[in-house]
């Protein structure tokens, strides 16, 4: 994998629906994982950073976890919410320090 | 405390012209960095600085340049603007711009170029 992926592209869940998405990266030259949640019209809002292989992250009912080894990240949400509807992003850093984005998957809960 | 802040928060111009972009990073970040994002894609890395240094640069044209001044404030330039250039340019800032540390995001400029 050359770039970061993500999928699926878009969602839409029912509210109290559990949830979950991927992330792809090069494992080559990885030094860390970054989560960004971004609700129209708003900042993107950092969810979590993540280095280890087998590092498990959460916040409230987001949760995340890390495979270096393969090269791929879950982010899961337990019980949706309307307001979690958002762009969920995923960014590989490197060696570089840049972030490298993958292109989000876009999340709508229904109510 | 504030987070990051950019100004403009919109801004249309035509081809040809220049533009600059402000960045304010959260007290005590010393490193900004400026990402662009086009509709449907992930934002990419155009720069950053830290403590008034470049310390890295992505794959643009040299009509994009940035500064950082001793405030750890930060510009970015775009010259002779194209239509491609419109776009949403986010800022964001970190302690040290490390590999590992959060970077944290601005709202973002939206350049609109007719």
């Amino acid at each position: 994998i050359l770039n970061v992926e993500q999928s699926p592209q878009s969602l839409h869940v029912q509210e109290g629906d559990s949830t979950n998405f991927t992330c792809s990266f090069p494992s080559s030259n990885f030094y860390a994982l970054h989560w960004y949640r971004w609700e129209t019209a708003k900042s993107p809002e950092a969810l979590f950073v993540m280095t280890l292989n087998g590092d498990e992250k959460k916040k409230g009912r987001i949760s995340a976890t890390l495979n270096t080894k393969e090269g791929y990240s879950y982010l899961y949400i337990k019980g949706s919410q309307p307001e979690d509807s958002a762009t969920y992003l995923c960014a590989s850093s490197g060696s570089a320090r840049q972030l490298t984005f993958g292109s989000g998957t876009q999340l709508t809960v229904l109510p | 405390d504030a987070g990051v802040t950019q100004s403009p928060t919109h801004l249309i111009k035509t081809r040809g012209q220049q533009v600059t972009l402000r960045c304010s990073p959260i007290s005590g970040h010393k490193s900004v960095s400026w990402y662009q994002q086009v509709l449907g894609q992930g934002p990419q890395f155009i720069f950053q600085y830290y403590e008034k240094e470049e310390r890295g640069r992505g794959n643009f044209p040299d009509r994009f340049s940035a500064r950082q001044f001793p405030n750890y404030s930060s510009e970015l330039n775009v010259n002779a603007l194209l239509l491609g250039d419109s776009a949403l340019y986010l800022c964001a800032s970190s302690l040290g711009g490390g590999t590992q540390e959060t970077q944290y995001f601005g709202p973002g400029t939206r350049l609109l170029v007719l």
